[in-house]
């Protein structure tokens, strides 16, 4: 089975300032993909990024980019400019790209709750 | 709709009783699904439909719970014999295709927070 981990429970970044938030996973799979999603206090579930495992360039929208690194099954988000708007929990997910049980679901980690300081 | 709708967004029940928990997906999206949430944790999965059917359904706990989509939109969790441990937010989703489909986007709810007194 995969597993997520996400080792920073809490981080905070200066207003403006970059941050980047940390993702491992385990798996025995060659093909997957990864996302980052954000949940504010509202609860919605919002995806920021994905990445698919076979594309060796690291995903990028707008300030959110990716530092994804395969042989260590590493897979980092990196938000510049940090913006006020910015805070909320982070979560590092998993999505097997194979058409069986496993590729029904998303693996999630534990999440880390960015503070943006003004 | 403009988003996946759920209901109730707060539910506090007495141990031992029944709770129906409502999704209204996206409309013409024929992938469902529902995930978990403890406090303090990320979300977990339960449960997905393609179409009317379960096709997945082995993050379900236990028999106490169970899940409806019987003419392919709306979707119901059903928590029987409610237990102070099922207490967590209730996260719903839908997507165009079924999750294994590659380019697939899941757009999430707001959750049904429920609390087991």
């Amino acid at each position: 089975a995969q597993t997520v981990t996400q080792s920073q429970p809490e981080m905070s970044v200066q207003e403006a300032e970059t941050v980047t938030l940390s993702c491992t996973y385990d798996t025995s799979e060659s093909d997957y993909y990864l996302f980052w999603y954000k949940q504010p206090p509202s609860r919605q579930m919002i995806l920021v990024i994905r990445q698919e495992a076979y594309k060796q360039q690291n995903a990028t929208e707008n300030r959110f980019s990716v530092n994804f690194q395969k042989a260590a099954k590493s897979f980092s988000l990196k938000i510049s400019d940090s913006q006020l708007g910015d805070a909320a929990m982070y979560f590092c997910a998993y999505r097997s790209a194979f058409r069986n049980n496993a590729g029904n679901m998303l693996t999630f980690g534990g999440g880390t709750r960015l503070m943006v300081k003004p | 709709g403009a988003g996946v709708s759920q209901t109730p967004s707060n539910k506090v029940t007495e141990k031992g009783k029944y709770v129906e928990l409502r999704c209204d997906p996206i409309s013409g999206h024929t992938a469902l699904y529902w995930y978990r949430q403890s406090l303090g944790q990320g979300p977990e999965f339960l449960i997905y439909f393609q179409g009317t059917g379960a096709a997945d359904d082995s993050g379900l706990p236990n028999d106490r719970f169970f899940a409806v989509r019987p003419e392919g939109s709306v979707s119901t969790l059903k928590i029987q014999r409610t237990e102070r441990g099922d207490s967590a937010v209730y996260l719903c989703a839908s997507s165009l295709r079924g999750q294994g489909a590659s380019g697939n986007t899941i757009y999430f709810g707001e959750g049904s927070w429920l609390t087991v007194v």
